[in-house]
């Protein structure tokens, strides 16, 4: 089973409206990494977040870490139509292998 | 600036027919996975190699595929005999050290007829 799981599945909105992107893990982690996916291409590596940091920015970026509740969210500000694509958030596990939840898959309507 | 490269970057064949994808991890990065992304399936690990060394592909079906690393700017996925589910995008990536980001390549989209 995914180690990442993120919610919602998709999300559509208004340019220039934020979008936020939650993820929920299962076990402890000592970092957890966010990735964008355009249609077509490789995923990017937007932001790494520890598990000693509780939010991290990064431009128009902001992820928050609750090791508590094992969960983590991607806000995206003042969205562009440029932010269609999807997001996947990504744990190591014992090995320090990623694993990929299944994504959300972002629309954003100009 | 520095990518990962892979190719092809597409690949349509028949089945039964062995497929190589090869990939140029970013120079200095000591440590090269592969995935698969399928729609069904996401994105799955297959296999990864540090130092060239490989270190877990239990995420491969090893009748059938095979990954190597013959120096340490080149990697390879090999599928042989290659089946209609193999049909998906394969992503090599790279990373310095153990606790950073993940480099991928554009990818190569097998189809297999």
């Amino acid at each position: 089973s995914q180690q990442g799981e993120e919610d919602p599945q998709a999300l559509s909105i208004q340019e220039g409206e934020n979008a936020t992107m939650n993820c929920s893990y299962k076990t402890s982690i000592n970092n957890l990494q966010w990735y964008r996916q355009n249609s077509g291409r490789g995923l990017v590596h937007l932001i790494l977040i520890r598990s000693n940091e509780r939010e991290k920015h990064s431009g128009r970026l902001r992820v928050t870490l609750d090791t508590s509740k094992k969960s983590s969210s991607l806000l995206i500000t003042a969205s562009r139509a440029a932010d269609t694509a999807s997001y996947f958030c990504a744990t190591p596990n014992a090995g320090n292998m990623l694993t990929f939840g299944g994504g959300t898959r972002l629309m954003v309507k100009p | 600036d520095a990518r990962v490269t892979q190719t092809p970057r597409d690949k349509v064949t028949e089945m039964g027919q062995e497929v190589t994808m090869r990939c140029q991890p970013i120079l200095g990065h000591n440590t090269v996975f592969w995935y698969r992304q399928t729609m069904m399936q996401g994105l799955e690990l297959l296999a990864y190699f540090r130092n060239r060394a490989p270190l877990d592909d239990s995420g491969m079906p090893k009748d059938r595929f095979s990954a190597e690393m013959p120096d340490a700017t080149l990697a390879t996925l090999k599928i042989q005999p290659s089946e209609p589910r193999d049909s998906a995008v394969y992503f090599c990536a790279s990373r310095e050290g153990s606790y950073n980001e993940q480099f991928f390549g554009p990818g190569t989209r097998l189809t297999v007829l």
